[in-house]
């Protein structure tokens, strides 16, 4: 079993459309969990970041956190064309090495 | 924000010759930089963590004397990868963190291709 699970997709929905992602994960000692967005041929470009439960919140973006479930979750509100990318969370025990997840795909249809 | 910067963006080479790729930190010390190898269409596999001054930790599957790191400053570190060979071809990533910032930043990534 991978210790962050995540659904590769691929996702396609139409513009302005709210997009929910998803991750598991299994290792309780995780305690910072993030959410990068990558373009083709791009490096991972960092969205969201959260420490242990709870909501974050950055404008169209919210990013979820429920540690007694090891859920990750990344809310996009009004989807746009540009938005579609692959998603990856990741989570680590601190400055240590992330674990990602394998990425979805998002495809946001004008 | 935090930038870290990665060069170069694209390489050939020929096989059984070593490809070096750089990183760097541009505005803050990086007390630790990771190396990821990404296939197409696959996640990210953390191939070695680099902590500033001290020996590069491989994960399991990595050959240290292939692909070797160096970490010299707290700005910089390389990825020189020898004698390369057509199934090293890959999209190679850095990324970096400093002390009490959990928030890796990556570079823009390294595409090797071996012919």
């Amino acid at each position: 079993q991978k210790e962050v699970e995540q659904d590769p997709g691929p996702l396609s929905v139409p513009e302005g459309a709210i997009v929910s992602l998803n991750c598991t994960y299994s290792n309780s000692a995780f305690q910072y969990f993030m959410w990068y967005r990558q373009y083709s041929r791009k490096g991972p470009e960092l969205l969201m970041y959260t420490y242990s439960s709870g909501n974050k919140e950055d404008g169209r973006f919210t990013a979820q956190v429920d540690k007694s479930s090891k859920y990750i979750s990344l809310f996009i509100r009004d989807s746009q064309p540009s938005d579609s990318a692959t998603y990856l969370c990741a989570a680590s025990q601190g400055a240590q090495k992330l674990v990602f997840g394998q990425g979805t795909r998002l495809t946001i249809n004008p | 924000g935090a930038v870290v910067s990665q060069h170069p963006s694209r390489v050939i080479c020929k096989s059984g010759t070593s490809v070096k790729i750089e990183c760097r930190s541009l505005d803050f010390q990086a007390t630790t930089m990771f190396w990821y190898r990404q296939f197409p269409k696959q996640s990210l596999m953390l191939m070695a963590t680099s902590n500033e001054g001290s020996k590069a930790t491989y994960e399991q599957g990595v050959e240290k004397d292939k692909f070797l790191i160096n970490h010299a400053s707290l700005t910089l570190s390389t990825l020189t990868v020898t004698s390369a060979h057509p199934e090293d071809s890959s999209f190679y990533i850095c990324s970096a963190t400093n002390r009490g910032n959990y928030g890796y930043t990556f570079g823009s990534g390294t595409r090797l291709t071996v012919v």
